[in-house]
């Protein structure tokens, strides 16, 4: 079946502006996660999703950004008054249940100048 | 806390030989599971292989395998017969269960023909 799709898979965007990042998981995972990974590191944590609820969004850097997932599918990664630190991929993965192996999306490259 | 360390910013190998990429951890959970991904210049995560800590056999997959130590909190990757498509950034991952990931900063293996 299809694996984790994530859009746009680039996006530019102004200092101030408003972005939104979509994430589709395979289809029947109830978890989701969103990841940010600047330029040389590791994935960072931001957000896990168990169906439509947030069951830790402690890696949320600030209250700029937000996440949602209101029907337990696809889930939208939403960023606010973005500042050039915000630059980096964004990547989204899926899990059948939250102890089982994590499939990730290609990511979307945020740039902010 | 947990934490990943991925001493080896770069490694090469031949291709045919052998390497091994390093990994150590911090956790005080007995519980947990490991994972090496693989990064290639496309940004999809791919999972390479998989070690729940209460086994104490060795996972392998095909030409890959790990070195698990649990008391030495030690996880390396072994790749034998090395192929020009292993080329890639190689994350070493932690997870509590049920949590979330925490990677490493990543090994750049190249493969030299």
């Amino acid at each position: 079946g299809a694996g984790v799709s994530q859009t746009p898979s680039n996006k530019v965007t102004e200092k101030g502006k408003y972005v939104e990042l979509r994430c589709d998981p395979i289809s029947g995972h109830t978890a989701l996660y969103w990841y940010r990974q600047s330029l040389g590191q590791g994935p960072e944590f931001l957000i896990y999703f168990q169906g439509t609820g947030a069951a830790d969004d402690s890696g949320l850097p600030n209250d700029r950004f937000f996440a949602v997932r209101p029907e337990g599918s696809v889930s939208t990664l939403k960023i606010q008054r973005t500042e050039r630190g915000d630059s980096a991929v964004y990547l989204c993965a899926s899990s059948p249940m939250p102890q089982e192996t994590q499939y990730f999306g290609p990511g979307t490259r945020l740039l902010v100048l | 806390a947990q934490t990943v360390t991925q001493s080896q910013p770069e490694m090469s190998v031949q291709e045919a030989e052998t390497v091994t990429l390093s990994c150590t951890y911090d956790t005080s959970e007995s519980d947990y599971y490991l994972f090496w991904y693989k990064q290639p210049p496309s940004r999809q995560m791919i999972l390479v292989i998989r070690q729940e800590a209460y086994k104490q056999q060795n996972a392998t997959e095909n030409r890959f395998s790990v070195n698990f130590q649990k008391a030495a909190k030690s996880f390396s990757l072994k790749i034998s017969d090395s192929q020009l498509g292993d080329a890639a950034m190689y994350f070493c991952a932690y997870r509590k269960v049920g949590n979330q990931f925490y990677f490493g900063t990543g090994t750049s293996l190249t493969v030299i023909p």
